[in-house]
């Protein structure tokens, strides 16, 4: 089982739709959950970090279930310019400060 | 500030031939990172260095080499290439808290003929 499950996607969706995604992660004693964007050809960026109680940053919220290890992040009003992929990142308990990536959800919004 | 700066942006080379991509962060960060990136597989970590002075292996270490040269720069050596190296590389860095985001450069796209 991967470390970090992501359902691969695409996701196309058209404008102004709302879109969510999950991801899975398979070590209990992970410490810190982030989603960072990728656009096409270019690096990862951070999109949000997850915190316990969820967090919410403008039309993304991000939830957090630690009994099913489980994170989302929940898009709304869905611009052009969210089409990217969407990686799910997770700090490894006692892993020398590594991160581990999904390998990423692609989202499609079209006009 | 710059960031995570790499060099080069692209390269091309032939199988045996060797090569170092080189990175940089201007941000006092402890750790530093490279990754390989392929279609279907996400990024994988080639090898990783907590701080200044240690260096670790990754998940796909073979092949490659790195030096830590001070805490600034972390470089990663192909001693022989192969058409196998063929990706996109990532540099990154990292300052030590759990909640800390990690900063990644531009990436090289290196094909291997």
């Amino acid at each position: 089982r991967k470390e970090v499950e992501q359902d691969p996607g695409p996701f196309n969706v058209p404008e102004g739709a709302t879109v969510a995604f999950n991801c899975t992660y398979s070590n209990s004693a992970s410490q810190s959950f982030f989603w960072y964007r990728q656009d096409c050809r270019k690096e990862p960026k951070l999109l949000m970090s997850v915190y316990s109680s969820g967090n919410e940053d403008g039309r993304f919220t991000a939830q957090l279930n630690r009994a099913s290890q489980y994170i989302s992040l929940l898009i709304r009003d869905s611009k052009l310019s969210d089409s990217a992929t969407y990686l799910c990142v997770v700090n490894k308990a006692g892993g020398g400060n590594k991160l581990t990536f999904g390998t990423g959800t692609q989202l499609k919004v079209e006009l | 500030n710059a960031g995570v700066t790499q060099t080069p942006k692209f390269q091309v080379l032939k199988t045996g031939q060797s090569m170092t991509l080189q990175c940089a962060q201007d941000m006092n960060h402890n750790s530093m990172y490279w990754y390989r990136q392929d279609p279907g597989m996400g990024l994988r970590l080639i090898y990783y260095s907590a701080s200044e002075g240690t260096t670790d292996k990754g998940e796909v270490p073979n092949g490659y080499n790195v030096s830590r040269l001070n805490k600034r720069e972390f470089s990663l050596r192909l001693e022989s290439a192969a058409p196998s190296q063929t990706s996109v590389y990532f540099c990154a860095s990292r300052a030590q808290g759990a909640l800390d985001e990690q900063y990644f450069g531009p990436g090289t796209r290196l094909t291997v003929t």
